[in-house]
């Protein structure tokens, strides 16, 4: 099993330009997520799919656009790169979400954009 | 608003010591998650050790543990027996049961030292 996989690992953009980040997971999972990080911060939640079908916006959505393709992948674009978006990206999955359970989120080995 | 603090942005041990990571977070909800993920050089983010808000028993993985305190929000981790493959980031994470959103830390920067 590869888990999470993440592509590209590393990509550079120059401001106003345009790319989608990919992301896949091969362990059935209902619900994906998109993540930055950003130095001496911790991750923060960009947009989620709690399953296939659905997004939904987290904290810091603003620049950014989501497709969950299918169950297995789910793709995050920046139409319009700024420097702001420089960062570190993680794709995550989860079995999904019951209340009650302390479902685990496993995360891809993330890919770092830098908008010049 | 729910936050995850973690006041202490470096730590160091001493080889086969043991040292413990602090983190406090704010919620009003009863029912929650809380985790404490590694995140060495590598940048890949693994998850260390659970706990369940309704657990009154501390969680314990091996030489890692933690001390939940749920009147005073601390959820600290206890890495004994440090050893070298220890150095990277932790962060402390929350989640509600309500919620799908997962609320990280600052993190943590420790390093082992030979």
């Amino acid at each position: 099993n590869a888990g999470v996989t993440q592509t590209p690992k590393f990509q550079v953009l120059k401001t106003g330009q345009s790319m989608t980040l990919q992301c896949a997971q091969d362990m059935n999972h209902n619900s994906m997520y998109w993540y930055r990080q950003d130095p001496g911060m911790g991750l923060r939640l960009i947009y989620y799919s709690a399953s296939e079908g659905t997004t939904d916006k987290g904290e810091v959505p603003n620049g950014y656009n989501v497709s969950r393709l299918n169950k297995r992948e789910f793709s995050l674009r920046l139409e319009s790169a700024a420097p702001s978006q420089t960062s570190v990206y993680f794709c995550a999955s989860s079995e999904g979400y019951t209340s009650g359970d302390s479902y685990e989120q496993y995360f891809g080995p993330g890919t770092r954009l830098t908008v010049t | 608003a729910q936050t995850v603090t973690q006041s202490q942005p470096e730590m160091s041990v001493q080889e086969a010591e043991t040292v413990t990571l602090s983190c406090t977070y704010d919620t009003s909800e009863n029912n929650y998650y809380l985790f404490w993920y590694k995140q060495p050089p590598s940048r890949q983010m693994i998850l260390v050790i659970r706990q369940e808000a309704y657990k009154q028993q501390n969680a314990t993985e091996n030489r890692f543990s933690v001390n939940f305190q749920k009147a005073a929000k601390s959820f600290s981790l206890k890495i004994s027996d440090s050893q070298l493959g220890d150095t990277a980031m932790y962060f402390c994470a929350f989640r509600e049961d309500s919620s799908y959103k997962l609320i990280f830390g600052s993190g943590t920067r420790l390093l082992v030292r030979p």
